[in-house]
């Protein structure tokens, strides 16, 4: 099957500190990529969508200028937790599509887990 | 709107032994239903999925799920568990028509007994 990367896989960084998780998709194109949150033994929630070379379409109640999401090639998104606070402190996940539309399999990343201290 | 409820946070079978676990959705029509698994250090895997034709699914592993409407369920089986089977498992439910937000329950994590 596709394999979807996430690069961190841990990350602890000081809080007002930036950080950048990288999406990849190693062997397919993918239109189109999901960020999800998922707090500890809780369900993954969706942040927000993002299409190739358009900006990302937040889900309510997501900051649009905290979690900074950038999909500027078909293999590559970006999330960028800025300002940090331990409050963002949660495990990240990625997922590629290759349309985007629900028929077509989401593979997911590994996950990257945040630590604000 | 749409929900999904996994009513067991917890299950722990012998190997050998027969799993179900279950779902319930809430949604308006006919939804696309999800199972995923979650190993630790591992990305979420399609295991299967139903859109729409036969209630029956059959997955990857040995996993098959049964749509039912009138019940709005989904519930995953499998016949004999093997000690790998020990995982997270998610269902998932998106809407038909081309919004493609999905929607996972909380989870049910499976333990596995010698």
């Amino acid at each position: 099957g596709a394999v979807v990367s996430q690069h961190p896989s841990w990350v602890i960084c000081k809080s007002g500190t930036s950080v950048k998780i990288e999406c990849r998709s190693l062997d397919f194109q993918a239109t189109t990529m999901f960020w999800y949150r998922q707090f500890p033994k809780q369900s993954l929630m969706l942040m927000a969508t993002s299409n190739e070379g358009s900006k990302a379409t937040y889900e309510q109640g997501v900051e649009k200028d905290k979690f900074l999401i950038n999909h500027a090639s078909l293999t590559l998104s970006t999330l960028t937790v800025t300002s940090a606070h331990p409050e963002d402190s949660s495990f990240y996940i990625c997922s590629a599509s290759s349309t985007g539309v629900l028929t077509d399999t989401q593979y997911f990343g590994p996950g990257t887990r945040l630590t604000v201290l | 709107a749409q929900s999904v409820t996994q009513p067991d946070i917890h299950i722990t079978v012998s190997e050998g032994a027969s799993l179900e676990l279950r779902c319930n959705y809430s949604y308006g029509a006919t939804p696309y239903l999800f199972w995923y698994v979650q190993s630790p250090g591992q990305g979420l895997q399609l295991l299967l999925k139903y859109f729409s034709g036969d209630t029956l699914v059959q997955g990857i592993k040995g996993f098959e799920a049964e749509f039912k409407r009138s019940q709005s369920s989904f519930n995953l089986r499998k016949p004999s568990v093997h000690w790998s089977d020990a995982a997270e498992y998610f269902c998932a439910v998106g809407a038909p028509g081309g919004y493609n937000k999905l929607i996972f329950g909380a989870g049910t994590r499976l333990a596995v007994h010698p």
